[in-house]
């Protein structure tokens, strides 16, 4: 079945790039999200990819996808303490709802 | 500015007590969906609406129940609450099934 994995924490000093990756299982995937959740806030979507695409850029967001290896990473350049949030990625295959992974929280420090 | 609202923001009710969660949509957005999420974890589809067709996840209680009754509306019915159903609960709207989903702030509910 469709399966969307990330690791469960990334610790990073601010001004630092964080890089936040995720491993997906369907091969019909379509579209491919990333996802922002603050504390008590619901889900923001910072920007998403087509699968016929290796990468896309958005002002400090960079991610990129191995398509082979269904592999996605969202990249942040310069993090912010602001930045400190939960992180989400999600997969769109071939049916009407979106998969999660399990949520990646990152930690800006000083 | 459009956008994807829900009331109230925190709910308390007590074990058994029906309650309704309310989400609106100024988006004009064809879909809207309802996720649980319980803490530390990724959101859970309970169910969605394209336009007036209703989309029910095999594994949703049959406790929840949701209501569309315009574009812009639409609402989570839990009919007895028990001890497990506390979450929060968050609303999303897609234009169509191509779109990223944009989210509502959330519902926190607390069962006594």
């Amino acid at each position: 079945g469709e399966d969307v994995e990330q690791s469960l924490f990334l610790s990073v000093r601010e001004g630092d790039s964080s890089v936040i990756n995720c491993t997906y299982t369907d091969s019909s995937s379509t579209y491919l999200y990333w996802y922002k959740q603050e504390p008590g806030a619901g889900l923001q979507l910072l920007t998403y990819i087509f699968s016929n695409m290796d990468m896309k850029q958005d002002q400090r967001l960079t991610v990129l996808l191995n398509k082979k290896d269904k592999h996605l990473s969202l990249r942040i350049a310069d993090t912010q303490t602001g930045d400190s949030a939960i992180y989400f990625c999600a997969e769109r295959g071939n049916t009407d709802k979106l998969i999660f992974g399990t949520g990646t929280r990152l930690q800006v420090f000083p | 500015d459009a956008m994807v609202i829900q009331n109230p923001r925190y709910q308390v009710t007590q074990f058994g007590k029906p309650v309704t969660l309310s989400c609106s949509q100024t988006l004009n957005h064809n879909v809207m969906y309802w996720y649980q999420q319980k803490s530390s974890q990724a959101p859970k589809l309970l169910f969605h609406y394209y336009d007036k067709d209703f989309n029910n996840e095999a594994d949703t209680p049959d406790n929840f129940q949701s209501r569309r009754p315009n574009t812009s509306f639409c609402f989570l019915d839990i009919r007895s609450p028990g001890l497990g159903d506390a979450a929060m609960y968050l609303c999303a709207t897609s234009r169509d099934w191509d779109r990223g989903q944009f989210f509502g702030p959330g519902t926190r509910l607390t069962v006594l």
